[in-house]
This record gives structure tokens, sequence and C-alpha cells, in this order.
């Protein structure tokens, strides 16, 4: 059975600083990996996701991740946060052709400081 | 174009009552999955309808049913509720072609007292 551990529970940076929040899966064949955000009250927003192909993956807000089928890892990053980067993140992995069962990590909450 | 559509924004019931929740999916998608979120964890996959079909269901008792109606509009009715059932209910809708992304809706939160 597929699953996703999101080793951080809560992460705080300094706005401006470097990010990085781990995510690590277990799945038999090739994954589908994707990154939400979740600001409070709101539903989930696509952040990037990882079928095949570049193992470096841009997505919006400056966001980028990297596939790394070695460590089972699909990192997330942001070289310079902003204070509206703060929100939960959930890293998810899906099976089979992509857009079926989605399984999500517990999340990691990121806390933006002045 | 909007996105996906989730009615009602907020719920409450009483223990043993039965809620329907609905979704209207982003324009042009046909599939249609429902996730519970409880408070601090990540979402949990109920089921997926496509073709009006049941296509693929998680780990949840059959007092969880649902419904796609052919606009690929979907409900999602809980039976008996229980306190436990208190949660984020999202709603996702995609494309049945490979690697077709799923979009969420913005969730109807349920509490049960």
């Amino acid at each position: 059975a597929q699953s996703v551990t999101q080793p951080d529970i809560h992460i705080t940076v300094s706005e401006g600083a470097s990010l990085e929040l781990r995510c690590n899966y277990s799945y038999g064949a090739t994954p589908y990996l994707f990154w939400y955000v979740q600001s409070p009250g709101q539903g989930l927003q696509l952040l990037l996701k990882y079928f095949s192909g570049d193992t470096l993956v841009q997505g919006i807000k400056g966001f980028e991740a990297e596939f790394k089928r070695s460590q089972s890892s699909f990192n997330l990053r942001k070289p310079s946060v902003h204070w509206s980067d703060a929100a939960e993140y959930f890293c998810a992995v899906a099976s089979n052709f992509g857009n079926e069962k989605l399984t999500f990590g517990t999340g990691t909450r990121l806390t933006i400081i002045p | 174009d909007a996105g996906v559509t989730q009615s009602p924004t907020h719920l409450i019931k009483t223990r043993g009552q039965q809620v329907t929740l609905r979704c209207s999916p982003k324009s042009g998608h046909d599939t249609v999955s429902w996730y519970q979120q409880a408070l601090g964890q990540g979402p949990q996959f109920i089921f997926q309808y496509y073709e009006e079909e049941e296509r693929q269901r998680g780990n949840f008792p059959d007092r969880f049913s649902g419904h796609q109606f052919p606009n690929y509009s979907s409900e999602l009715n809980v039976n008996a509720l229980l306190l436990g059932d208190s949660a984020l209910y999202l709603c996702a809708s995609s494309l049945s072609w490979v690697g077709e992304t799923q979009y969420f809706g913005p969730g109807t939160r349920l509490l049960v007292l």
C-alpha cells in the first residue's frame, strides 16, 4: 500500500530565508507525486506535480521540488519565503494513472516570522 | 471559469442524523473524488465517481455513500452520524485521462454534536 511521511509537523522560517519541506513516500511502482498548499479555512491548491521526466519540477509561487528515487523523497523548496507562504503543506502520492486515489501525508505547518 | 464548488460551507448535525453534501466539478471535468480531512490531519480518500459509477473506494464504512449525476455533479451522503464524522469534507474533480490533476473545492465543514 502506498504511504507518505512528512516528518516535520511544524516549521518556522524567517521571511526571506530559504525553505525545504521534507516528504518521503512508499510505493512499489513509479509514483505520481504532488505538493498541495492549504491556507486556513481553504481547500487545497496544487503547487506542483511530478509524473515523469525531469526530476526537478517547477511550480507556482516560486516553489520547486526534486524527485529522488533512491531516497524515495520528493522535497519541496523555495529560495526565499514571503509572509504569504504561511500555510499547511501536504505531500501526496497517487497510483496508476495519477488521477485516482491520492494518499496524503499529515502535513507540515509553515510559520513565517518577520 | 468556475472552479470546484461545494455546498453548504458549514453544517451542524447531531449524532444519528443523516447529511448530504454537494459538489459541482470544474467545467469540463468528468471525475469527482471525495476526501475527509479531520482536524490536524491530511485528507483521507473516501471514494471516486466516474460515469455515474463508484470507481474506487477508500477504507470508509457503508454509512458513506455517494452519487454522480449525468451533469457530473456529485453528492456525498453520510448516515447515522457519529461524533468522529466531524471533519472538513473536500471534493476534487479531474478529467479521467492519464496524468490529470485533481482540483479541490473549498470544502464543507461538518460538525456533529
